[in-house]
């Protein structure tokens, strides 16, 4: 089946120092990737929609500054989270969405990264 | 703006029996539902999902159901089994916005299963 490979899955960084978050699809290409962040107890938001070789998408409130995210190839998406303060200490989840547009296989999840700025 | 809504933020249930998660949506252009298990400090894992176009689907101990003019879907387990303590979320997109296509979460319902 499709597998989505998220790295790191954890991460400490000292507030202001960026970080990078990858997320790969495995065996299948995904023109679309999504990014989500997730609070303790709470749902996953979705903070932007990125498209091969073109400019996310971000939703409404996300810094796009903030939340850098590159799509360069149809099995990589990155975000970078540059500045990090303690408030954007969260969970991230990516998600890739297969070629053919296979729905249950379109969201396949990574298995997250825990950021936690200090 | 919560389109879609999981009541239940959570629910214990005994072992051997059926375990029945709710979720309802406000967005009548949501044509296409999925049902997400995710343990914590995990991605979600995609378990079932459901077109508008049928009012049910079976995928072994799972089975969706999905009511239109109610605009709610439920996700039946049985037997429950230990193993499926966990967050369930449902989630909705519509196809109508394919191409820009996204799913939008409940809140989650916590499931723990009583041996």
């Amino acid at each position: 089946g499709a597998v989505v490979s998220q790295h790191p899955s954890w991460v400490i960084c000292k507030s202001g120092t960026s970080v990078k978050i990858e997320c790969r699809s495995l065996d299948f290409q995904a023109t679309t990737m999504f990014w989500y962040r997730q609070f303790p107890k709470q749902s996953l938001m979705l903070m932007a929609t990125s498209n091969e070789g073109s400019k996310a998408t971000y939703e409404q409130g996300v810094e796009k500054d903030k939340f850098l995210i590159n799509h360069a190839s149809l099995t990589l998406s990155t975000l970078t989270v540059t500045s990090a303060h303690p408030e954007d200490s969260s969970f991230y989840i990516c998600s890739a969405r297969a070629v053919l547009g296979d729905r249950p296989y379109g969201y396949t999840f990574g298995s997250g990264t825990r950021l936690t700025v200090v | 703006d919560q389109q879609v809504k999981q009541n239940s933020p959570s629910l214990s249930v005994q072992e051997g029996r059926i375990s029945i998660l709710n979720c309802d949506y406000t967005n009548s252009m949501f044509d296409y539902f999925l049902w997400y298990k995710k343990y914590p400090a995990e991605g979600p894992t995609f378990l079932i999902s459901i077109s508008s176009i049928k009012d049910k689907n079976e995928d072994g101990r799972f089975t969706v159901f999905l009511n239109k003019s109610a605009k709610h879907l439920s996700l039946h387990i049985v037997p429950s089994q230990p193993g499926d303590s966990a967050v369930y979320f449902c989630a909705a997109s519509a196809v109508a916005n394919f191409g820009n296509e996204k799913l939008t979460f409940g809140t989650g319902t916590r499931l723990t299963i009583i041996p």
